[in-house]
Formats: structure tokens, sequence, C-alpha cells
């Protein structure tokens, strides 16, 4: 299985704050990764797709970037709303599909 | 809007077999539109990938529990279920019934709300 890791594992920051996540892929996955956004007791939402594509009605505040095995996720201006845990998600080699461990998002 | 819904016995025994159901409103689960999976998150913890089906019946597992793993679609009642077998604490989680188009497979874009499963004698 391809191992994902993400880090920080959690931030605190402040509103309108520039908030960048990084996973990386234990082997090369190409662009085959997607970002979720989980808040507390829902489950997870689709942010980002194919590492830099942003799903429909998703705030563009949210990017995503990167190849490989290292990719990046920013929130350009943090907001409240945007508290959460955050997932990278990989789907090169199947099965299965791994997701990473999640980096925790809070208010500073 | 399609819609997910899970269902299914909140406490399992271990040993046991966890049985659950997902229903799907707002559309018809055989319109081949469609992927279902199921995906389970253990309390604080990430986000593990079961197993999904296609309305024709074809099935990916995850290779780590595909020995203990069902997964079947009843097209006449608009749902897909899960069993997993010989349970035991480490299948304790909040269990998610998800959807993901056919041409962009990989991608949950569609998720029920969640069920916990709680395996305790």
């Amino acid at each position: 299985d391809i191992q994902m890791t993400q880090s920080p594992s959690s931030l605190s920051a402040s509103v309108g704050d520039r908030v960048t996540i990084t996973c990386q892929a234990s082997q090369d996955i190409s662009n085959y990764l997607n970002w979720y956004q989980q808040k507390p007791g829902k489950a997870p939402k689709l942010l980002i797709y194919d590492a830099s594509n942003l799903e429909t009605g998703v705030p563009s505040r949210f990017s995503g970037s990167g190849s490989g095995t290292d990719f990046t996720f920013t929130i350009s201006s943090l907001q409240p709303e945007d508290i959460a845990t955050y997932y990278c998600q990989q789907y090169d080699n199947l099965p299965p599909i791994t997701f990473g461990p999640g980096t925790k998002v809070d208010i500073k | 809007q399609v819609q997910l819904q899970e269902s299914g016995p909140g406490l399992v025994k271990p040993s046991q077999t966890l049985s659950l159901t997902c229903t799907v409103s707002g559309g018809s689960i055989s319109s081949g539109s469609y992927y279902w999976s199921w995906i389970r998150q253990p309390a604080g913890k990430g986000l593990e990938w079961i197993g999904r089906i296609y309305t024709s019946g074809s099935t990916n597992y995850n290779p780590s529990l595909k020995s203990r793993v069902t997964i079947s679609v009843d097209t006449s009642k608009n749902q897909f279920s899960l069993k997993l077998s010989s349970v035991t604490a480490a299948d304790t989680a909040v269990y998610y019934c998800a959807g993901s188009t056919v041409v962009r497979s990989w991608y949950f874009d569609l998720w029920g709300r969640g069920t916990l499963v709680t395996v305790s004698s």
C-alpha cells in the first residue's frame, strides 16, 4: 500500500492567516491526490481533486499543488468556518486508496 | 439531489458479523452513474476505505479487510450493504457510505452522515 503522511498533525492560526499543509506519498502518485475537509461530527467533504483542481462550489481561498510525492494544501486567508481536519487521499496504486492521517486546524 | 443514509445495529458482539445498509434517495442506485463505497473512521483517527460496489455487482475490496468483507447491492430497495465478519474491538468506528461517479471513480463527493458501530460484549 502507498503510505501517506501529513504535516503538521495540528496547527493553530489566526483569522486571516495563510495556512499550509503538506502531504507526502511513499511513492510517486503523479497528481492522483484529493483533499477533504471534515468538520467535527460531520462526513468529509471533497475540496480539491487531482492535486490542484477546486471542486465546484468550494471557496477560492482553498488551493492545492504538487505532483509526484509532495503535495501542498493552502488556505489563503483562514476563516472561522474553516475549523476542521483536512485529509489527503491518494488513488494511484489501487486497491486500496489510502488517506493521510489528517491535519487539525484551529483558530488561535 | 442524491442522498445517502446508513442504518444498522450500533452494537455488535465480538466474533459476530457487522451488517450495515446504505439507502440511496433522490436517484436510482442502478442508474450506472456511481460506484458505492464504505469507509470507516475509528474515534479520533483517520479514514479507511473498506471497499466498493458497482451496480453490476462488481466489487473492489481493501486487501487488509478482504477476507472478512462482503458488499452487496439491492437495486429493488435502492440500497447497498456491508457485512464484516469476525469483528473485534478494532472494528469499532463510525462507518460511512459514500458515492463516487463513474467518471471520477475515486473522488468521494457523496457521503452519508455516518453511523457509529461499537464492538463490545
